[in-house]
């Protein structure tokens, strides 16, 4: 087996703070997500990446930033923190294809912009 | 587009009550489908996965059975347990989505004594 370690567990921002959230994975999987998760809205894919140094948009990807650095670490960055923005942001890692395959979640961040 | 519709926010039973929570769906290829849980301060972790031969997927009690004439896939469970109480998530995968899954809003399962 394998895990999905994201840190921090809590992030405590400023308005118009960069914040940097980290994502570390041992499943040996080629393909990493982030999702941000609101209540009453689901999962909304912000950035995935299918191999290192790829990074592909989400849905959500305005006002973020992602860098794969290695196969191993996905890491999302909120350009400019909102005022009053609460959320949790949920790594998950799966093997590249095909589309059968589950997507693996760590614990989340969660994200309080003062 | 591929679109997933859970249709109740939330749903609260009493337990040893019959559980079903709604999934339906839109694709243009044959889709995977999905259902995801999440305790509460804990990760979502995959519950139940569509298979492609039509076998009805099981798992801690709970089944689904894909349904393309209708677009469904519904959860369900004989009986309801004070552990079930999490948030549910169906999703589907296919030719069009790639790599990405499409999630429903969720479900909030509350069962009370």
């Amino acid at each position: 087996g394998g895990i999905i370690t994201q840190t921090p567990k809590f992030l405590i921002g400023q308005e118009g703070q960069k914040l940097t959230l980290k994502c570390q994975q041992n499943f040996n999987h080629d393909t990493m997500y982030w999702y941000r998760q609101d209540s009453g809205k689901g999962l909304r894919l912000i950035y995935y990446s299918i191999t290192e140094n790829d990074l592909q948009k989400g849905d959500l990807s305005e006002g973020y930033d992602a860098s794969r650095e290695k196969k191993s670490s996905f890491s999302l960055t909120v350009t400019s923190a909102q005022k009053n923005e609460m959320a949790v942001f949920l790594c998950a890692s799966s093997p590249r294809t095909p589309s059968s395959y589950e997507q693996y979640f760590g614990p989340g961040t969660r994200l309080t912009v003062l | 587009g591929d679109s997933v519709t859970q249709t109740e926010g939330l749903v609260t039973l009493t337990e040893g009550l019959p559980v079903m929570l709604n999934c339906t769906y839109q694709s243009t290829y044959s889709p995977f489908l999905f259902w995801y849980v999440q305790h509460l301060n804990e990760a979502p972790k995959l519950l139940l996965k569509s298979f492609t031969d039509n076998k009805r997927p099981e798992h801690q009690g709970f089944h689904a059975t894909l349904h393309k004439s209708s677009s469904s896939f519904h959860l369900q469970k004989s009986s309801a347990q004070l552990s079930d109480s999490a948030l549910y998530y169906c999703a589907l995968s296919d030719r069009c989505s790639g790599n990405k899954l499409i999630f429903g809003i969720g479900t909030l399962l509350s069962v009370k004594p």
